[in-house]
């Protein structure tokens, strides 16, 4: 099994700098890695895929980078309605068995 | 829009059975591979099981392999989950989630979420 681990686990940024978000696979996955962002009472809503690939809708201010054991999600200027918990998941497995990491919260500072 | 409606949660004893609902619109169901993602309280994301878009394939988390039935009904445009033998770890929000897919095959990570269905296992 691959575990997903994500630093730090709290985040504290103050709006308009920039936040960077790690996440470790525990063997390789590829670019096989996708960012999702989730605020209190709310699903998750998938922001990044193929580890660098924004999903439709989602502000440039996102990016994603990494392959291998290590992707990273930076936010360029963090805008108020980006405070949430971020995950992580690898889908590099066959027979699927897809992962997410134990998520990053990032907080107003 | 994609709208993803869970229903069927409620308390249930240990040992007891459940069948979870979802109901799909605003899309071509029988195009997309389908998961089921689940979340405990005050915890993060773990994947559950994903079935892909015609029902011929199906996949299992460890913690759920053997317990759990994912199913769907194209003519129907919903996704099911049936729970046996459940445990109090089973308690959680559980999610309808659509694959992102590429032609008939998932792309194993998750485009459009429910807002979930609650099943609490407790005696």
């Amino acid at each position: 099994e691959i575990v997903m681990t994500q630093s730090p686990a709290t985040l504290s940024v103050s709006p308009g700098e920039r936040a960077t978000l790690s996440c470790r696979a525990s063997q390789s996955v590829r670019n096989s890695v996708a960012w999702y962002q989730q605020k209190p009472g709310q699903a998750p809503r998938l922001l990044i895929y193929d580890a660098s690939t924004r999903a439709a809708g989602i502000p440039a201010r996102f990016s994603g980078s990494g392959s291998g054991t290590e992707c990273t999600l930076t936010i360029s200027s963090l805008q108020s309605e980006d405070f949430a918990v971020y995950y992580c998941q690898e889908y590099n497995n066959w027979p699927p068995r897809l992962t997410f990491g134990g998520g990053t919260k990032v907080e107003i500072k | 829009e994609v709208e993803l409606v869970e229903s069927g949660g409620v308390v249930v004893q240990p040992g007891g059975s459940l069948r979870l609902s979802c109901a799909a619109s605003g899309f071509t169901f029988d195009n997309y591979a389908m998961h089921w993602v689940r979340q405990a309280p005050g915890k993060g994301l773990e994947w559950v099981s994903l079935i892909n878009w015609d029902g011929s394939d199906t996949y299992y988390s460890d913690s759920v392999k053997g317990r759990f039935t994912i199913s769907r009904d194209n003519s129907q445009n919903s996704l099911y989950l049936q729970m046996n033998s459940l445990r109090a770890e089973d308690t959680a929000l559980y999610y309808c989630v659509k694959d992102k897919s590429i032609g008939d095959d998932p792309s194993y990570y998750m485009d459009a979420w429910g807002k979930g269905t609650t099943v609490t296992v407790s005696s």
